[in-house]
């Protein structure tokens, strides 16, 4: 699966949008690129995903370049609850088993 | 969140004893999975399911058993637990009978202490 590098941490105001870039420069053509978070002391929680068209679902919106060299993922309307450290991966679609390779990932903090 | 439920959720043991991790989920998805997560290290796959009695090694699998004799049901064992599986133990489901999908759901967590 390709390497993912996102920014260490970000700040954003209750009520703008989040945008949480990634960079994907090794994506293969058949790499899905995912999102999940995780607020402190809770399991992993799915976001989103895509491959090569911008996606879009009640929690966020993905846009992914032309390229697919990078993405961002954006929370239109950031709450306090948005809080949390948030993990872009890029892995091998079809293959329904096999392991998720959670990086460092993007630290946000939703400040009043 | 996905019908995933965890047991217990906190445990404190005694380095040598045998634990055993239940994970429980109610969506009949065909795969299952242990993780475990530390400071440093992110989440890393110990074991992982992809149908009834059938299993396979992650990452870091010594000194860790699993066993899966119901679709529902995915047992993670620590024969003679040590301090250094002193960790929070994540599972997570995918594969919706049916269905393909990638989309990896996990449970709440088991936050694991061996003294």
């Amino acid at each position: 699966d390709a390497k993912t590098t996102q920014p260490t941490s970000m700040d954003c105001a209750e009520g703008r949008a989040a945008n949480l870039p990634c960079n994907h420069s090794t994506i293969s053509g058949n790499e899905y690129v995912y999102w999940y978070r995780q607020i402190h002391s809770q399991g992993p929680q799915y976001i989103i995903h895509g491959l090569k068209n911008n996606e879009t679902n009640e929690m966020a919106s993905l846009i992914i370049t032309e390229d697919r060299k990078s993405s961002t993922l954006i929370l239109p309307h950031a709450t306090l609850r948005d809080t949390a450290v948030y993990y872009c991966i890029v892995r091998v679609a079809g293959t329904s088993y096999g392991k998720l390779t959670f990086g460092q990932g993007t630290i946000l903090t939703v400040h009043p | 969140d996905a019908g995933i439920t965890q047991s217990p959720r906190h445990k404190v043991t005694e380095t040598g004893t045998p634990v055993t991790l239940r994970c429980h989920q109610t969506e009949n998805h065909r795969y299952m999975y242990w993780y475990r997560q530390d400071p440093g290290h992110g989440l890393r796959l110990i074991h992982y399911s992809y149908g009834v009695k059938d299993t396979d090694k992650g990452e870091v699998s010594d000194g860790y058993s699993v066993s899966r004799s119901k679709t529902e049901d995915f047992l993670l064992t620590l024969e003679s637990a040590t301090s250094s599986q002193t960790s929070v133990y994540f599972c997570a489901i995918s594969g919706i009978s049916g269905r393909l999908t990638d989309t990896q759901y996990f449970g709440p967590g088991t936050r694991l202490t061996v003294l």
